[in-house]
């Protein structure tokens, strides 16, 4: 079975600092992909960064990056010079053979 | 483009009644999910499409659940009878996957159901 767990319900983060978000998962498949989606108060859910699992290389965005490390199945989210429009739910996702499954998200709040 | 087309936003029903909430992908996408999000469970897979075709409903909760595709362009997911926990924002999405789910997942703005 697959699963993603994120054990920080809620982060804060002061404008302009850093703040990583956690994540860890579990799957048999070999081949598989992760990603982070954020969730703002519209509700409306956004593609903020994807990882392939074959590569070694991690993922960076602009100001977003991750931290994958396959053998602990760790897969965290860094946010640089974070600004206030980051406030959001950010969801962990586990993609693979028929599941594409969300951790339960962790609510990250930017303090001016 | 239209995105994910979602209705109805907002809906308010009485325990025992039927909910169907509707669903318009984006043209093109093979591949469709419905999703229940709630505080306590997060984002909960409820069944998906690939092709029209369910291929893993194993989310549904119980048989009050049900969900068809019809055609390419349309879904719905139906709650009969309705009871209090199935309060919850659906959200549908879609996308264009081939082997893997390698892609990203279209969201709607999700259907906020509350049973009395």
């Amino acid at each position: 079975a697959q699963t993603v767990t994120q054990s920080q319900p809620e982060m804060s983060v002061q404008e302009a600092e850093t703040v990583t978000l956690s994540c860890t998962y579990d799957t048999s498949e070999s081949d598989y992909y992760l990603f982070w989606y954020k969730q703002p108060p519209s509700r409306q859910m956004i593609l903020v960064i994807r990882q392939e699992a074959y590569k070694q290389q991690n993922a960076t965005e602009n100001r977003f990056s991750v931290n994958f490390q396959k053998a602990a199945k760790s897969f965290s989210l860094k946010i640089s010079d974070s600004q206030l429009g980051d406030a959001a739910m950010y969801f962990c996702a586990l993609s693979g053979t028929y599941k594409y499954i969300f951790g339960t998200g962790t609510r990250l709040k930017v303090l001016a | 483009d239209a995105g994910v087309i979602q209705s109805p936003r907002h809906e308010v029903t009485e325990m025992g009644q039927e909910v169907t909430l509707r669903c318009k992908p984006i043209s093109g996408h093979n591949s469709l999910f419905w999703y229940r999000q709630t505080m306590m469970r997060g984002l909960e897979l409820l069944i998906y499409f690939n092709n029209n075709v369910p291929i893993d409903d194993s989310g549904m909760p119980e048989d009050r659940f049900s969900a068809k595709m019809p055609n390419a362009s349309f879904s719905t997911l139906k709650i009969q009878p309705s009871e209090p926990r199935d309060s919850a924002v659906y959200f549908c999405a879609s996308s264009l996957l081939g082997q893997g789910f390698t892609g990203e997942l279209f969201f709607g703005e999700g259907s906020r159901l509350t049973v009395l």
